[in-house]
Order: C-alpha cells, then structure tokens, then sequence
C-alpha cells in the first residue's frame, strides 16, 4: 500500500530553471494538495485541488503552476526556479476536503 | 481565514513525565481540528482529529487531545513520554473555503524533545 509518492525525493537545481514535481496516490482520493514546509514556517498550502479537473491558488501560489492529470495524479511545476523557492515540498491528498489528508514523504528541492 | 497558534516552538521533557502540547484557533465557525506528527525526513502522519463528536479525543500512541470551545483550544497531552515521542507536531484547523473545498491551516509546529 503506496500512498501518496513523490517523485523526485531530492533535487538541485540553477535558477532560472525549470522542473516539475510528481505525485501520485493510490487511495482513489477526491482532493490533492501541494504544500511547502520551511524551517519555523510550518506548511504553506501553494494550490490544492479538490475534485479532478479543479485546481485552487492556495496562499502561496506565486511562481508555481499545478496539473490535476487525472483522479490519481497532481504535479506541480516549476517555470523559472527562484532560491527563495529552496524548500521541501510535499504533497497530500484526502478523500473530502474536510477529511483527514495524508501526506507523501516529501521533496527536498535546492535551488542555488 | 483560520489561523493556528502553537504555543513554544521547542519544548523539552524527561522521559516518563507529561507531555502538553498547546494549540489555540481562531474560528468563527465549528472547525476541524488535527494534529498531526513529523518523524525527522519524513512526512506528515496523523495522530488525531476532533469533528465534533467528542470533546476528547485519543490518537494513536496514547496521545489525546480536549477540544475546548471557551478557550478555542485543542492542546495535545500523553501521561507518559517516551523516547519514541521525540519529532515535531502540527496542529491544523479546516477552513471550508467554499463549495466544500475545505483547506488545511497549520500551526508553525513544536519539536519535542525527550530526556533520557
């Protein structure tokens, strides 16, 4: 039993460029999410997408753009990579949005 | 918007002594409430959540949390720490963002540490 996985678990990057981040869950959850977690600063939810073929801004949306590819899969990319975009990234999905989400075990993404 | 209030971002205890873990809420609304767990290079794991059925609420690891309306809190306590305790904790509120897409608000966290 998978999860929620995240692909991939580390990566630097230049800035200025590009990348998209892969997550898949196998849970047939309705909602997914994308969050960034620095140190002090808990999780900031970057967009969120609560059925398949929807896609939210969540508070920190800017410089990132999002995919809902199917039930399964949310991707989250990249366009011109900032160091101020260093960070681990997780993704999360639930079965509602009011339910219980359940997490991926991250992306630790250095930008330099 | 909600907002999550995790009282001390470091709290230390012996091993075997209680554990209290505060959070506070701003609702104007009856919230979710969760608290979830962080193992070092791990992700979030839950531990808890209140959704309005009982006022206290056990977890997994023998951990509990009280949800009080008066005070708007939701602190997370266990008698008795154990070594296996040691990580940082989130508490989160959800905030109905309308059309159900609720949205998970979380707390800056609190590590715990455990005193041989």
């Amino acid at each position: 039993n998978a999860g929620v996985t995240q692909t991939p678990k580390f990566q630097v990057l230049k800035t200025g460029q590009s990348m998209t981040l892969q997550c898949a869950q196998d849970m047939n959850h309705n909602s997914m999410y994308w969050y960034r977690q620095d140190p002090g600063m808990g999780l900031r939810l970057i967009y969120y997408s609560a059925s398949e073929g929807t896609t939210d801004k969540g508070e920190v949306p800017n410089g990132y753009n999002v995919s809902r590819l199917n039930k399964r899969e949310f991707s989250l990319r990249l366009e011109s990579a900032a160091p101020s975009q260093t960070s681990v990234y997780f993704c999360a999905s639930s079965e509602f949005g009011n339910q219980p989400q359940h997490f991926g075990d991250g992306t630790r993404l250095s930008i330099l | 918007a909600q907002s999550v209030t995790q009282l001390g971002s470091h709290v230390s205890v012996s091993e075997g002594a209680l554990v209290l873990l505060r959070c506070n809420y701003s609702s104007s609304v009856p919230p979710y409430l969760f608290w979830y767990v962080q193992y070092p290079n791990q992700g979030l794991q839950l531990l808890l959540k209140y959704t309005s059925a009982a006022t206290l609420v056990k977890g997994i690891n023998g951990f509990e949390a009280e949800f009080k309306k008066s005070e708007t809190s939701f602190h997370l306590t266990k008698p008795s720490a154990h070594m296996s305790d040691a990580a940082e904790y989130f508490c989160a509120v959800s905030d109905d963002s309308g059309a159900g897409s609720y949205q998970l608000t979380f707390g800056k966290g609190t590590k715990l540490s455990v005193i041989p």
